[in-house]
């Protein structure tokens, strides 16, 4: 799996856009882009993944450059229930169906009042 | 739906005795991870089961350790005998291919 490099942390203002980075400039071409955050205490919560487009949901955004050696998560308008480490995780799917997760630092984003 | 179900939630023992941690999965999930988190390793996998086969377990530190899934909606992971160094959450993910993984809430563990 290709390795993946984050700020140590981040902060961001209630109400306004987060935007998390995440370099993986080894990624292979069936590499999907994985994002998962943690918030203190509880298990890691998945949020969104991505191959080559740009992907939306309910909780963020995915922005992933046009060589895919990087990608952007954006919490639209952040809350402070959004602090939380957040981690990004190249995998290639279907290794025999699996998602075998290999978690790095993470990101330590606070969203501060 | 649950979500995954893990049990005890915390779990405070000795060294030396054998620690029984429970995750039922969400129903119809066919992969099933074990996870263990430390402040100094992070969140590392330790093994996971496909249809109730250990598919991978490689990430299991020692001979102490041992994981089963008796049947789809249940699994354990067991330490004997326990050691202080094996304090730490862990937690139980599931998934059915090719869809996220779900984790639970964790049990923390700590061993006197």
């Amino acid at each position: 799996d290709a390795k993946t490099t984050q700020p140590t942390s981040m902060d961001c203002a209630e109400g306004r856009a987060a935007n998390l980075p995440c370099n993986h400039s080894t990624i292979s071409g069936n590499e999907y882009v994985y994002w998962y955050r943690q918030i203190h205490s509880q298990g890691p919560q998945y949020i969104i993944h991505g191959l080559k487009n740009n992907e939306t949901n309910e909780m963020a955004s995915l922005i992933i450059t046009e060589d895919r050696k990087s990608s952007t998560l954006i919490l639209p308008h952040a809350t402070l229930r959004d602090t939380a480490v957040y981690y990004c995780i190249v995998r290639a799917d279907l290794i025999q169906g699996a998602q075998k997760l290999v978690f790095g630092q993470g990101t330590r984003l606070t969203i501060n009042p | 739906d649950a979500g995954v179900i893990q049990s005890p939630r915390h779990e405070v023992t000795e060294m030396g005795q054998e620690v029984t941690l429970r995750c039922k999965p969400i129903s119809g999930h066919d992969y099933l991870f074990w996870y263990r988190q430390t402040m100094m390793r992070g969140l590392e996998l330790l093994i996971y089961f496909n249809n109730n086969v250990p598919i991978d377990d490689s990430g299991m530190p020692e001979d102490r350790f041992s994981a089963k899934m008796p049947n789809a909606s249940f699994s354990t992971l067991k330490i004997q005998p326990s050691e202080p160094r094996d304090s730490a959450v862990y937690f139980c993910a599931s998934s059915h291919s090719p869809t996220p993984q779900y984790f639970g809430p964790g049990t923390r563990l700590t061993v006197l």
